[in-house]
């Protein structure tokens, strides 16, 4: 069935260091790849999307990548601050049919100041 | 816009009691996620429903669980009778035909005697 890997599981880095948290999913008809971001105690926030006709956005200090061919993706932090320390979800759908999201398993990210 | 708005946020009670769950979607979203989410199991989907109608409720655990849309602004997520194990904390999200970004309430988190 449908599945969406993540890794690291954990991810701890240095303040103003970047940080990249990777993804595979299954479902070659996936099409839409959101990435939330989750504080303690605090509900999934969406902080980018990329499409499949996209190889790259960008937003300030988040980007994200998609290699179709693979069927991976990627979310790229840089000059990682305090604050970006959360829990980071990846997740795949068909945009134009089910819109059901295939989360990942997360990655607890620590922003050591 | 409100967002998605869950009560209660917080309901604690005794195993074998029934538990309601209310979720009122963004408004004109015709989408409506249910999930579970525990430090075991991560971000599970429950069910969703398209224009008040449940498309996918593989991810209901048991009988014990079930969920209605009686209208495009209110959904229940009923459990009858509650276990300890149901304990976790239920978000729901609602997403807009045409758009797979969802959006997630506040949660409600459940914990059963």
């Amino acid at each position: 069935g449908e599945n969406v890997e993540q890794h690291p599981s954990t991810l701890s880095v240095q303040e103003g260091d970047s940080a990249v948290i990777k993804c595979t999913y299954s479902d070659s008809a996936s099409n839409y790849f959101p990435w939330y971001k989750q504080e303690l105690g605090k509900r999934p926030q969406l902080i980018i999307d990329i499409r499949s006709n996209v190889g790259e956005k960008k937003d300030q200090r988040i980007a994200v990548t998609l290699n179709k061919t693979a069927k991976h993706f990627s979310l790229h932090i840089t000059e990682t601050q305090p604050e970006d320390s959360a829990v980071y979800f990846c997740a795949a759908s068909r945009e134009d049919s089910s819109y059901k999201l295939i989360f990942g398993s997360g990655t607890r990210l620590l922003v050591r100041p | 816009d409100a967002g998605v708005i869950q009560s209660p946020r917080h309901e604690v009670t005794e195993m074998g009691q029934e538990v309601t769950l209310r979720c009122k979607p963004i408004s004109g979203h015709d989408y409506l996620f249910w999930y579970r989410q525990t430090m075991m199991r991560g971000l599970e989907l429950l069910i969703y429903f398209n224009n008040n109608v449940p498309i996918d409720d593989s991810g209901m655990p048991e009988d014990r669980f079930s969920a209605k849309m009686p209208n495009a602004s209110f959904s229940t997520l009923k459990i009858q009778p509650s276990e300890p194990r149901d304990s976790a904390v239920y978000f729901c999200a609602s997403s807009l035909v045409g758009q797979a970004a969802q959006h997630f309430g506040d949660g409600t988190r459940l914990s059963i005697l």
